[in-house]
């Protein structure tokens, strides 16, 4: 039972336009949503993060929007550059926090130059 | 500050065999954690320490996976006899509080491939 789910297995953008990466989730005891950016043989780094009593939450360039009645997030970057293109997973967790991370399986991301 | 270092970072080994990885946690770090990453998959918690304490192995096949965190620091997963299925990606990751809420910092993995 896949509770956290990122239907899109790779998305492709040009640089300087919009990525949007989406998330789903159907355990409704989630109340915090977190992003990881992920390169290759390194592991997750911790990009963003939202709580269920927020709908929007802004970092520089990255976006986190939270629409809790869908039980679904997306990560907004812009402007996209070719630094972005790595493996994007959505996590959640129950209690603010403090329950164990679920995490979606990924999305690939590549901006192009 | 140095990060979460863990070793070693590739291992190849026959089913049926043992294998045993280290972690080291950022220094401080109340909290750690090991999450085993299936191809394509996302992380799945294994198991989580507060200090020396299991907070929740819930999802670790304890039949043939043990881990324990000396003196609260290091910590080491072993899986002792390994299956095919067990071939994956094993990040190790700790976070500073001991509730566990605020960032988890990862290692860079260890890929185990089973043959």
């Amino acid at each position: 039972d896949q509770q956290v789910k990122q239907n899109s297995p790779s998305l492709s953008v040009q640089e300087g336009r919009i990525s949007i990466l989406n998330c789903d989730y159907t355990n409704s005891m989630f109340d915090y949503f977190l992003w990881y950016k992920k390169y290759p043989a390194e592991g997750p780094t911790f990009l963003i993060s939202i709580s269920s009593i927020k709908d929007k939450n802004e970092d520089g360039r990255f976006t986190v929007f939270l629409n809790k009645s869908a039980k679904h997030l997306s990560l907004h970057i812009v402007p996209s550059q070719p630094g972005d293109s790595a493996v994007y997973f959505c996590a959640a967790s129950a209690q603010g926090g403090s329950e164990k991370l679920v995490f979606g399986k990924g999305t690939k991301l590549t901006v192009n130059p | 500050e140095a990060g979460v270092a863990q070793s070693p970072r590739y291992k190849i080994i026959e089913k049926r065999q043992s294998v045993a990885f280290w972690c080291n946690p950022i220094s401080g770090h109340a909290t750690l954690y090991w999450y085993q990453q299936i191809l394509g998959q996302g992380p799945k918690l294994l198991i989580q320490f507060q200090n020396n304490g299991v907070v929740d192995d819930s999802q670790l096949p304890k039949d043939r996976f043990s881990a324990e965190r000396l003196k609260g620091v290091d910590s080491t997963l072993k899986i002792q006899p390994a299956k095919l299925e067990d071939s994956a990606v094993y990040l190790c990751a700790s976070s500073f509080l001991f509730d566990g809420t605020d960032t988890q910092y990862f290692g860079p993995g260890t890929r185990l491939t089973v043959l």
